[in-house]
């Protein structure tokens, strides 16, 4: 069964750092991209960044351009995401999801709750 | 970035309707679309992909049609747990993009 579970959100001030987790299992995870998008409060999906398996391809939302950092960890079967410079408008639950052979993504973790706020 | 603009944003329908949800383009996408079910406080959850392919699992009353820039999701027979909101998205091109959604509630 394929699972991911975010973890590492919380609450952080303005300006402050964030890095987000997510362990996968249940797949060869070394043989997915994958992808974060996250929701605010009360809002639509906003895609975030996609790292492909090998993380030779990386892209990101203009939204977080130059202060998130994708990456993986293969050997850990682990995505993650360095959040830094954090604003109050990246309050969002982050999830992290798999991109399947042919759709975006084909399964969602739970999601972890960022809450920037002084 | 492409824009996906939905249709309604929200209406109430009742158990047993046929329901149908749109989702324009802003430019041709192709048939790089995708439309997940989300409920509150849940993940969302894939229905469908490439416009039309139903992922696995997902019930058979639900389909989807279209390419280039218009696009349709529809319940041919509206189910209780079917009341959630519904998103597409577009994964031709980076940066992804997401519909604003569409709520669908009980009569």
């Amino acid at each position: 069964e394929v699972q991911l579970v975010e973890s590492g959100g919380g609450l952080v001030k303005p300006g402050g750092s964030l890095r987000l987790s997510c362990a996968a299992s249940g797949f060869t995870f070394s043989s997915y991209s994958m992808n974060w998008v996250r929701q605010a409060p009360g809002k639509g999906l906003e895609w975030v960044s996609s790292i492909s398996s090998s993380s030779s391809y990386i892209y990101y939302a203009d939204s977080v351009k130059g202060r998130f950092t994708i990456s993986r960890d293969n050997a850990k079967n682990s995505l993650y995401l360095q959040m830094n410079s954090l604003r109050a408008e990246d309050t969002a639950v982050y999830y992290c999801a798999r991109e399947g052979a042919k759709s975006p993504s084909d399964y969602w973790g739970q999601g972890t709750l960022v809450t920037v706020s002084s | 970035a492409i824009r996906m603009t939905q249709s309604p944003s929200s209406f109430s329908a009742s158990t047993g309707d046929r329901v149908t949800i749109t989702c324009r383009a802003s430019q041709g996408i192709s048939s790089y679309l995708a439309w997940y079910q989300q409920k509150p406080g849940k993940a969302p959850k894939l229905l469908i992909y490439a416009a039309s392919t139903l992922q696995s699992g997902v019930p058979s009353r639900f389909s989807g049609s279209g390419s280039g820039t218009d696009f349709t999701l529809t319940i041919s027979c509206l189910q209780s747990e079917d009341f959630a909101t519904y998103y597409c998205q577009q994964y031709y091109s980076y940066s992804w993009t997401f519909g604003q959604g569409t709520k669908v509630e009980i009569k």
